[in-house]
């Protein structure tokens, strides 16, 4: 199975700033079949982005993914307090899928 | 838009078989995968498998001896059986549905703890 790797572990930045988040793959994910997540406290999960690249609907543009193969990243720019959560990624290129460990976004 | 609640004993005996029911609603159940996921304390989520609406199921290797997901496309459910169940198995467990193999409607999650 391939194995996601998320770093980093913990992000805290202040508002207004630029969140860089990474995802790298055990071995290349089919078709760059990606997907990042959004997960607050007590909330379901929120999906963001599909297919690496592709943001879903009613996400804002200031949020973007992107990478192919092994490597992905999650930008998020013009932080605000809405953005403190998890972030998960998720490979749905082959079976089983597989999860990131996450990386929390702590907003300062 | 479509939402999904999570259903069933928060507390299971080891060796027995946890139950879990997911109701779909805002939605048709039609033309979807239907998916489990689950989340251990301090480990990270864990796909189960998933359903499409006609009946085919796909599992995780790891669980699959244990597990059952089947659908009630009459009551807009879909549901989870987990056979002979450890201390281990003690998670938030998720359901989701999946447009394609990646979910992107996911319920709150509930806490099952496995214990005597």
């Amino acid at each position: 199975e391939i194995v996601l790797t998320q770093s980093p572990g913990t992000l805290s930045l202040s508002p207004g700033e630029s969140a860089t988040l990474s995802c790298r793959a055990s071995q290349s994910v089919r078709d760059n079949y990606l997907a990042w997540y959004q997960r607050k406290p007590g909330q379901a999960p929120r999906i963001l982005i599909t297919g690496a690249s592709n943001r879903a609907a009613g996400i804002p543009d200031r949020l973007s993914g992107s990478g192919s193969g092994t490597d992905f990243t999650l930008t998020i720019s013009r932080l605000g307090p809405e953005d403190s959560a998890v972030y998960y990624c998720l490979q749905y290129g082959s079976s089983p899928l597989t999860f990131g460990g996450g990386t929390k976004v702590e907003i300062k | 838009q479509v939402q999904l609640q999570e259903s069933g004993p928060g507390l299971v005996k080891p060796s027995e078989t946890l139950s879990l029911t997911c109701t779909v609603s805002g939605g048709s159940i039609s033309n979807y995968y239907w998916t489990w996921i689950r989340q251990p304390p301090g480990k990270r989520l864990e796909w189960i498998g998933n359903i499409y609406y006609s009946g085919s199921t796909n599992y995780n290797p790891s669980l699959k001896s244990r597990v059952t997901i089947s659908v009630d496309t009459s009551k807009n459910q879909f549901s989870l059986k987990l056979d002979s169940v450890i201390a281990a198995d003690t998670a938030v467990y998720y359901c989701a549905r999946g447009t394609g193999w990646v979910p992107d409607y996911w319920g709150q999650g509930t806490l099952v703890a496995v214990a005597s």
